[in-house]
């Protein structure tokens, strides 16, 4: 599976916007960038997806670089609620029924009020 | 929220006795994993599920096995536990194991339990 880099923490203040990056330049041209993060005590959850064009959701957006070796988690106003681990991992949907997750260290987001 | 819960949710046990975890879901989905999760490590798949007796392993599967007998139970066996398998145990389900192109979410997102903290003493 293709790696993903990512820095191990960030911090951000309340109510301030986050970027936070990722960076896979061995990424293959089939393969989706997924975001998941996981809270204090908690499973993982979905944040976002996206292939190649900028993506929003409720939660927040995805910018993807033009060339696909890189992109960005952007939580537009940090809550103290946001504050978790964030993951980067990609997904090829050639992959089998045992498709796991490939869980990095991810980035450690910490929120100050 | 997906429907999943693990129980129990902590445990403590002795080197050598035999552990059960369950995983249970009422979202009807077919594929079903088990997780561990250790400092240092993120998240390993131990076994995964896709379909009513239809399991395989994932990439830390000694000192484990699994059974599903039912679509939404899933069942991690220790055998025989040991200090190392001290850790946090996540299951997740998904829908689907591929990509899709549905363009809210992937039919391929996985849900994840609350958790169970086992520790081996």
């Amino acid at each position: 599976d293709a790696k993903t880099t990512q820095p191990n923490s960030m911090e951000s203040n309340e109510e301030e916007p986050v970027h936070l990056p990722c960076n896979h330049s061995t990424i293959s041209g089939t393969d989706y960038i997924h975001w998941y993060r996981q809270l204090p005590s908690q499973g993982p959850e979905y944040v976002i997806h996206g292939l190649t064009s900028n993506v929003n959701n409720r939660m927040a957006s995805l910018a993807i670089a033009e060339d696909r070796k890189s992109s960005t988690l952007i939580l537009h106003r940090a809550t103290l609620r946001d504050a978790a681990v964030y993951y980067c991992i990609l997904r090829s949907p050639d992959a089998g029924a045992g498709n796991m997750l490939t869980f990095g260290g991810g980035t450690r987001l910490m929120v100050k009020p | 929220d997906a429907g999943i819960t693990q129980s129990p949710r902590h445990k403590v046990t002795e080197t050598g006795t035999p552990v059960t975890l369950r995983c249970h879901q009422t979202e009807n989905h077919r594929y079903m994993y088990w997780y561990r999760q250790d400092p240092g490590h993120g998240l390993r798949l131990i076994h995964y599920s896709y379909g009513v007796k239809d399991t395989d392993k994932g990439e830390v599967s000694d000192g484990y096995s699994v059974s599903r007998s039912k679509t939404e139970d899933f069942l991690l066996t220790l055998e025989s536990a040991t200090s190392s398998q001290t850790s946090v145990y996540f299951c997740a389900i998904s829908e689907s194991w591929t990509g899709g192109l549905t363009p809210t979410r992937p039919a391929d997102t996985q849900y994840f339990g609350p958790g169970t903290r086992l520790t081996v003493l």
